[in-house]
């Protein structure tokens, strides 16, 4: 296993269209998180999955995001209806069942122009 | 709402230096710290994690925590100049499932 897989790496799209991310976590790891990281800024928590189930979502994640994980492997993040303030670096990051020492994936970096 | 602070820096140090980078954080029931590098462009990678009180070394890298001052580290000795970056800093209180990080404190080691 090379690690945390996200995919795309970049995403350039238009205000108001849909774009989904996916992420493939180490596959001993049960747990997977997004963050949100934008310029200057640290990575902001978004949600996290215990296997399939989705245990927390941060204030943060508005109506328009949604988060998956169905079968406890991979899961997706999608952005509806987009706007220029969700330009970022979308960040996913397991970890072990004890829950501790994070690996992150290298990101997905979405521009809303 | 869970706080964690850092200065932004940057912070240059000549090659061969000690950087030292600081952290706080406002939940007194956290428990576990977490020292993250960020190259640019990059994601985060851990360094090091300290859960006790006092110091705690991996090589060039030394964690401090004091949890009584809400306070925590990071020394790197013999600073070299790909050791410029940022570092963040990552709290996790053990109750909740996820880290609070710091805004990160960009390094610039000197040549």
């Amino acid at each position: 296993d090379t690690g945390v897989s996200q995919d795309p790496r970049h995403k350039i799209t238009k205000r108001g269209q849909n774009v989904t991310f996916r992420c493939d976590p180490i596959s001993e790891h049960n747990r997977l998180y997004w963050y949100r990281q934008t310029l200057g800024q640290g990575p902001e928590f978004l949600t996290y999955f215990q296997n399939e189930a989705q245990l927390e979502k941060s204030r943060l994640l508005s109506d328009r995001f949604s988060a998956e994980r169905p079968k406890g492997s991979f899961s997706t993040l999608e952005i509806q209806r987009t706007e220029q303030g969700d330009s970022a670096m979308y960040l996913c990051a397991s970890s072990p069942p004890d829950g501790y020492g994070y690996t992150f994936g290298s990101g997905t970096r979405l521009t809303v122009v | 709402q869970k706080e964690v602070e850092q200065n932004s820096g940057p912070l240059s140090v000549p090659e061969g230096a000690i950087a030292s980078l600081n952290c706080t954080y406002s939940d007194r029931v956290s428990q576990s710290f977490f020292w993250y590098r960020q190259y640019s462009g990059k994601s985060p990678e851990l360094i090091m994690s300290i859960y006790s009180n006092g110091d705690k070394e991996d090589g060039r890298f030394t964690a401090q925590l004091n949890k009584a001052s809400q306070y925590v580290s990071l020394l790197i000795r013999d600073s070299q100049p790909s050791d410029s970056a940022t570092y963040l800093c990552a709290v996790n209180d053990n109750y909740g499932q996820n880290f609070v990080f710091g805004p990160g404190t960009r390094l610039s080691v000197l040549p």
